[in-house]
C-alpha cells in the first residue's frame, strides 16, 4: 500500500474549517483514500473515502487533487470533540488488504 | 451500522501472567480481522492478520508465540498475551471487515480498544 505524509499537528479555532492536508504522491490507480481519526484511549473512527471524486457526508468532506497525489479532509465547522489524532490512508477495498497507520496529525480545536 | 466489541476495556495483570482479549464483531460475520498494538503517543501497529479457520498471519518482528491469536468462528478473535511482561503493556486495538460491503467504509471497523498493564 501507498505511504502517506502528514504534518505531525495542527490547530484549528473553534466554529471554523479544518482543512486537514495528505500527501499520497505514490497511489496506485485502485487504492482509495480513507480518513480515520482517533480520540483519546478509543479505537480508530472512519471519517470518509473516496477514489477520485470529492465526496461529502455528515462528519466531513474530501477532496482528491486530479492527480490523486494528495488530498484534503475538510471539517467544515470544527467543535472542540473535533480534537483528535486524523489518520490518512491509502488502500485497496479488496479481499483482506491490512489498514497501515501511518503518524497522522494531532488536530487541537481551541475555543 | 457495523460494530466490534472489544472486551475487557481495560486489564492489569500481573507479570508472567496470560491475558485473553476478545474482539466480536456484533452485526456481521468477520472473515478476517485484525490486531492492532499502540504504545502512548504513536500510532497503531498492525501485529497479525486473523483469519477464520485458519492460521493467523504475523507482521513481521511479532513473536506468534507470544501473541496467541485464534479465530474459531465468524464472529470471534481472541489474542492472548502469554508470559506478559512489562514491556507488553499497551493499548490493543482489532478490526474487522463486514464482507456484506456496506457503502460506509466498506466494513473495516475497531473496537474501543484493551489497555494492558501488566505490573
Amino acid at each position: 500500500d501507498a505511504k502517506t505524509t502528514q504534518p505531525p499537528s495542527m490547530d484549528c479555532a473553534e466554529g471554523r474549517a479544518a482543512n486537514l492536508p495528505c500527501n499520497h504522491s505514490t497511489i496506485s490507480g485502485n487504492e482509495y483514500v480513507y480518513w480515520y481519526r482517533q480520540i483519546h484511549s478509543q479505537g480508530p473512527q472512519y471519517i470518509i473515502h473516496g477514489l477520485k471524486n470529492n465526496e461529502t457526508n455528515e462528519m466531513a468532506s474530501l477532496i482528491i487533487t486530479e492527480d490523486r497525489k494528495s488530498s484534503t479532509l475538510i471539517l467544515p465547522h470544527a467543535t472542540l470533540r473535533d480534537t483528535a489524532v486524523y489518520y490518512c490512508i491509502v488502500r485497496h477495498n479488496t479481499g483482506g488488504f491490512k489498514t497501515i497507520f501511518g503518524a497522522g496529525t494531532r488536530l487541537f480545536v481551541k475555543a | 451500522g457495523a460494530v466490534v466489541s472489544q472486551h475487557p476495556s481495560r486489564v492489569i495483570c500481573k507479570s508472567g501472567t496470560s491475558v485473553k482479549i476478545e474482539c466480536r464483531s456484533l452485526d456481521f460475520q468477520a472473515t478476517t480481522m485484525f490486531w492492532y498494538r499502540q504504545f502512548p503517543k504513536q500510532s497503531l501497529m498492525l501485529m497479525a492478520t486473523s483469519n477464520e479457520g485458519s492460521k493467523a498471519t504475523y507482521e513481521q518482528g511479532v513473536e506468534k508465540d507470544k501473541f496467541l491469536i485464534n479465530h474459531a468462528s465468524l464472529t470471534l478473535s481472541t489474542l492472548t498475551v502469554t508470559s506478559a511482561h512489562p514491556e507488553d503493556s499497551s493499548f490493543y486495538i482489532c478490526s474487522a471487515r463486514d464482507y456484506t460491503g456496506t457503502k460506509t467504509n466498506y466494513g473495516y471497523t475497531f473496537g474501543s480498544g484493551t489497555r494492558l498493564t501488566v505490573v
